[in-house]
Formats: structure tokens, sequence, C-alpha cells
């Protein structure tokens, strides 16, 4: 699977849209864009995934590309309770996530 | 999708004993399930991949004498901790592949293992 690249923290005002990056530049073509997030102490929580199109869903907006080299996750309105690390996994098939050192997202009151 | 759990949330265990956290798909019939384990600040690394009836694949660098994995059922894998020691002392989770259309893994809560 494809490596990513992600800042390893980023804060963000409660209200505020966060805006998470994520660079794939070795993306192949049948991979996916996958994101997740743990809370402290927490499994991993599936947020969203994409091939190539923007997809949104009720707990945010993944925004992908055209030449699919990097993705942003969006949460329109953090909240404190969206403090996590953020993972960014390229991934196919049936087999396990890699999940890298991921971006800690702090929301502040 | 699928709901996970884990039990025990967390244990304590003297050194030289053994320890097994069970992992349940609740709503979904998994063949195939993942065990992870996380230190302190660390991100998640894959310990080994249970497949239903099968034995289970290790990474490597993972014993599989000292942990051992059963998946009797396409509800319950099962992570032994056999002879734990302080260093074994970390957070297990579990996850579950789907397969709905699209390969989706959903994890479950995380056992807290503490070797004393």
């Amino acid at each position: 699977d494809a490596k990513t690249t992600q800042p390893p923290s980023m804060d963000c005002a409660e209200g505020r849209a966060a805006n998470l990056p994520c660079n794939h530049s070795t993306i192949s073509g049948n991979e996916y864009v996958y994101w997740y997030r743990q809370i402290h102490s927490q499994g991993p929580q599936y947020i969203i995934h994409g091939l190539k199109n923007n997809e949104t869903n009720e707990m945010a907006s993944l925004i992908i590309t055209e030449d699919r080299k990097s993705s942003t996750l969006i949460l329109p309105h953090a909240t404190l309770r969206d403090t996590a690390v953020y993972y960014c996994i390229v991934h196919s098939g049936a087999n396990n996530l890699f999940f890298g050192t991921g971006t800690r997202l702090t929301v502040i009151p | 999708g699928a709901v996970v759990s884990q039990h025990p949330s967390r244990v304590i265990c003297k050194s030289g004993t053994s320890v097994k956290i069970e992992c349940r798909s609740l709503d979904f019939q998994a063949t195939t399930m993942f065990w992870y384990r996380q230190f302190p600040k660390k991100s998640l690394m894959l310990m080994a991949t249970s497949n239903e009836g099968s034995k289970a694949t290790y990474e490597q660098g993972v014993e599989k004498d000292k942990f051992l994995i059963n998946h009797a059922s396409l509800t319950l894998s099962t992570l032994t901790v056999t002879s734990a020691h302080p260093e074994d002392s970390s957070f297990y989770i579990c996850s579950v592949l789907t397969s709905g259309g699209l390969y989706e893994q959903y994890f479950g809560p995380g056992t807290r293992l503490t070797v004393t």
C-alpha cells in the first residue's frame, strides 16, 4: 500500500472547520483513500473513504485532488469531541491497514 | 458498519500469568479479524491476521507461541498472551474486516493490559 504523509499536529478553534491534509503521491489506481480517527484510549473509528470523487457523510467531507496525489479531510464544525489522532490511509484489498503516525488534532474552546 | 466489542476493557495481571482477550463481532459474521498492538504515544502495529477455521498469520517479530490466537467462530476471536511480562503491557485492539462491496475495517474499543 502507498505511503502517506500528514502533519504531526494541528489546532482548530471550536465551531470552525478543521481541514486535515494528506499527501499520497505514490497512490496507485486501485487504492482508496481512507480516514480513521482515534480518540484517546479508544479503538480507531472509521470516518470516510473515497477513490477519486469527493465524498461527504454525516461526519466529514473528503476532497481528493484530480491527480489523486493528495486529499483533505474536512470536519465542517469542529467540536471538542473531535480532538483525536486522524489517520489517512491508502489501501486496497482485504488485508490489514497500515497506520502511520497521523495528525493529532486539538480543538480549542 | 460492524459493531465490535472486546472483553475485558482493561486487565492487570502478574508477570508469568496468561491473559485471554476476547473480540466479538456483534452484528457481522467475520471471516477475518485483525489484532493490533499500540504502545503509548505510538501508532497501531499489526500483530496477526485471524481467519475463521484456520491458523492465524503472524507478522514478523510476533511470537506465535506467546500470542495465541483462536478464531473458532465467525463472531469470536481470542488473543491469549501467555507467560506475560511487563514489556507486554500495551493496548490491544481487534478489528473486523467487512466485505460489503468494499473492504472496510471496524475496530473494537481496545483492551489495556498491564503486567506487574
